[in-house]
């Protein structure tokens, strides 16, 4: 991808479980945000955390950021079946925004 | 909210012939548009960012020619891939930025272009 990583491709779990996707990004950033992606649709936006953040919650959404890293973290807690769908982050500086891989999020139930 | 519209949804075309997709933001101003390809599987590939009365600018890799961009008001961008072959079959995805700074996307809903 133009900007970088994200582990695990595909994740697997059962409703009711956590799910956690991690993101690495490659330049400095203004801030990181993340999006989901149902099949063969555009993207909805989740949540945003600056660089200078740490970490930020919205509802069942708990997201980290490590700038010395250059690496995020999404967790999803008490997944539901809805939530099947593919998540990205991207890195926003310079009014560019740039995808990581993605990771296929796939919650049965 | 902020919506964004992208038409059409779906095409299909013969090699050779060239496509426009339209991208609109429908309730806000947005006088930086991004336009995004996506292969089967794979994320979002940046192929150039649409400013409103100027040139647009194209992501390294990406051929200017072969997909012109046109930023004519604040709330209409469009992508016309020329003189289309297979290998442009592809999801192309257009964006809008809003918030403050317009530092988050409103994304439309993508254009399956297929090229026979």
């Amino acid at each position: 991808s133009q900007q970088g990583e994200e582990d695990p491709q595909a994740l697997s779990i059962q409703e009711g479980e956590n799910a956690t996707m991690n993101c690495s990004y490659k330049t400095s950033i203004n801030n990181l945000q993340w999006y989901r992606q149902n099949s063969g649709r555009g993207l909805v936006h989740l949540i945003l955390i600056r660089s200078n953040e740490r970490e930020k919650h919205s509802g069942r959404l708990r997201v980290t950021l490590d700038t010395s890293k250059k690496s995020s973290s999404l967790l999803i807690t008490a997944s539901r079946a809805a939530d099947t769908a593919s998540y990205f982050c991207a890195s926003y500086n310079f009014n560019k925004f740039y995808f990581g891989s993605g990771t296929k999020l796939n919650v049965k139930p | 909210g902020a919506v964004v519209s992208q038409h059409p949804s779906w095409v299909i075309c013969k090699s050779g012939t060239s496509v426009k997709i339209e991208c609109r933001s429908l309730d806000f101003q947005a006088t930086t548009m991004f336009w995004y390809r996506q292969f089967p599987k794979q994320s979002l590939m940046l192929m150039a960012t649409s400013n409103e009365g100027s040139k647009a600018t194209y992501e390294q890799g990406v051929e200017k020619d072969k997909f012109l961009i046109n930023h004519a008001s604040l709330t209409l961008s469009t992508l016309t891939v020329t003189s289309a072959h297979p290998e442009d079959s592809s999801f192309y995805i257009c964006s809008a930025g809003r918030g403050a700074g317009a530092n988050v996307l409103t994304f439309g809903a993508g254009s399956r272009l297929t090229v026979l």
